[in-house]
């Protein structure tokens, strides 16, 4: 059974740090992109950054560039997503995904989602 | 605002059929990229409803349906049960952004009378 499963969401100051991060198991974690989707309060989805199988290749929405960073350890099983300089408008619950192998894009598996607020 | 357009709302009594579109452009649903659709519950992470336009995961009834054609998708849901009162989105890719980003409708919320 495919299960994902993130951690690390806190509430933080505006400028803050977290670094949150999502474990999976029943599947060959090495042999997929992964991605990291957010939903604010009430809002829809939004992606938010994508990383490829040996972390060679990785991707942004524009809003979080230069502020978050995603990786992964694939000896671990693991992907993270390293954010600073939190903004209140980072406010929400962060979705680690698996992509569906053969689209490049989408999620096929999600995990349960961390919260992260940003309030002073 | 989102970069594909949904309706926020639709709604139906049990046993009949709704469907929720999806409306994107040139850039993504158009320039032939894939629709995917999350149904949401409340409280609840989203989960892969249809993938690839109109294919279903294993598990999901085919009450639902995925279908495409020019710069729109649609999701159509038949038979109508309570436990599909949740939130429904699309979602595809847009050459218009850089990097393999994924974009979404706004969600529709599908209410059982």
């Amino acid at each position: 059974e495919v299960q994902l499963i993130e951690s690390g969401g806190d509430l933080v100051q505006p400028g803050g740090s977290l670094r949150l991060s999502c474990v999976a198991s029943g599947f060959t974690f090495s042999s997929y992109w992964m991605s990291w989707v957010r939903q604010a309060p009430g809002k829809g989805l939004e992606w938010v950054a994508n990383i490829k199988q040996d972390g060679s290749e990785k991707y942004y929405v524009d809003s979080v560039k230069g502020r978050f960073t995603i990786s992964r350890d694939n000896a671990k099983n693991s992907l993270y997503l390293q954010v600073i300089n939190l903004r209140v408008e980072d406010t929400a619950v962060y979705y680690c995904a698996r992509v569906i192998g053969s689209y490049g894009h989408g999620g096929d598996y999600w995990g349960q989602g961390t919260q992260v607020a940003v309030s002073s | 605002q989102s970069v594909l357009t949904q309706p926020p709302s639709v709604s139906g009594a049990p046993g009949l059929r709704v469907t929720i579109s999806c409306t994107g452009s040139i850039s993504n649903i158009g320039a032939g990229y894939d629709v995917h659709w999350y149904q949401q519950l409340p409280g609840t992470a989203p989960k892969l409803l249809i993938y690839g336009n109109n294919n279903r995961p294993s598990g999901v009834p085919d009450r639902f349906s995925g279908s495409k054609s020019g710069t729109s998708a649609s999701l159509a849901i038949t038979g109508l049960q309570a436990e599909d009162e949740a939130d429904y989105y699309c979602q595809s890719h847009d050459s218009n952004f850089s990097g393999s980003n994924w974009v979404f409708g706004g969600g529709t919320k599908l209410t059982v009378l």
